[in-house]
């Protein structure tokens, strides 16, 4: 069955472009996270949505970052003005609800900022 | 935030026990404990998780402290195919992932 999909793979952008990155959830899946992983690391919380409600963005590094979720299902991560430190893998997960269930992942978006 | 520490790499012989340990000295009381692995240039897949009991699926088998200050991720049998790096992850909905480690099988 049709996991999460994310777009693009690969985004190369340089140094003060904007960039948005798709996440296409699961069917029905309730909440929607994206996390940050820099090279070598773990992933790391930036947002969580449930449903188009964005209910916790503490995780995002700045005010250039920016996600939504307007009708409830496709979310977009949007950076602004991006910088170096922006390269990273930006994964976006699905979960049918917030507690019970595991977060589902794509296989991320490799962003490099030149 | 809860922090989760894990040994950095691990070896195995295939078709033996595999024994992941994760440190999760300040994990809350209502925050799951979660495996996930991940292959190079794939998202994190889902393992196993669990609260309070040990747990078992058809991936393997996860035991929890009983002060869930710790927890240890067991594969039965490994196989080439479990190769990959492991992260031990807290919380509920805020995933707090460990710093993984890279599990490697050997022939």
């Amino acid at each position: 069955g049709a996991g999460v999909s994310q777009s693009p793979r690969y985004k190369v952008a340089k140094r003060g472009q904007d960039v948005a990155l798709r996440c296409d959830p699961i069917s029905g899946h309730v909440s929607l996270f994206w996390y940050q992983q820099a090279l070598g690391q773990g992933p790391e919380f930036l947002t969580y949505f449930q449903n188009e409600a964005q209910l916790d963005k503490s995780g995002l590094p700045s005010d250039r970052f920016f996600a939504e979720r307007p009708e409830g299902s496709v979310s977009t991560l949007k950076i602004q003005r991006t910088q170096q430190e922006d390269s990273a893998v930006y994964l976006c997960a699905s979960s049918p609800n917030r507690v019970l269930q595991p977060q589902h992942f794509g296989d991320g978006t490799r962003l490099s900022i030149l | 935030d809860a922090k989760t520490t894990q040994p950095n790499s691990m070896e195995s012989n295939e078709e033996e026990p595999v024994h992941l340990p994760c440190n999760h000295s300040t994990i809350s009381g209502t925050d799951y404990i979660h495996w996930y692995r991940q292959l190079p240039s794939q998202g994190p897949e889902y393992v196993i998780h669990g609260l309070t009991s040990n747990v078992n699926n058809r991936m393997a088998s996860l035991a929890i402290a009983e002060d869930r200050k710790s927890s240890t991720l067991i594969l039965h049998r490994a196989t080439l195919r479990d190769a990959a790096v492991y992260y031990c992850v807290s919380g509920t909905y805020k995933y707090i992932f460990g710093t993984g480690t890279r599990l490697k099988v050997l022939a």
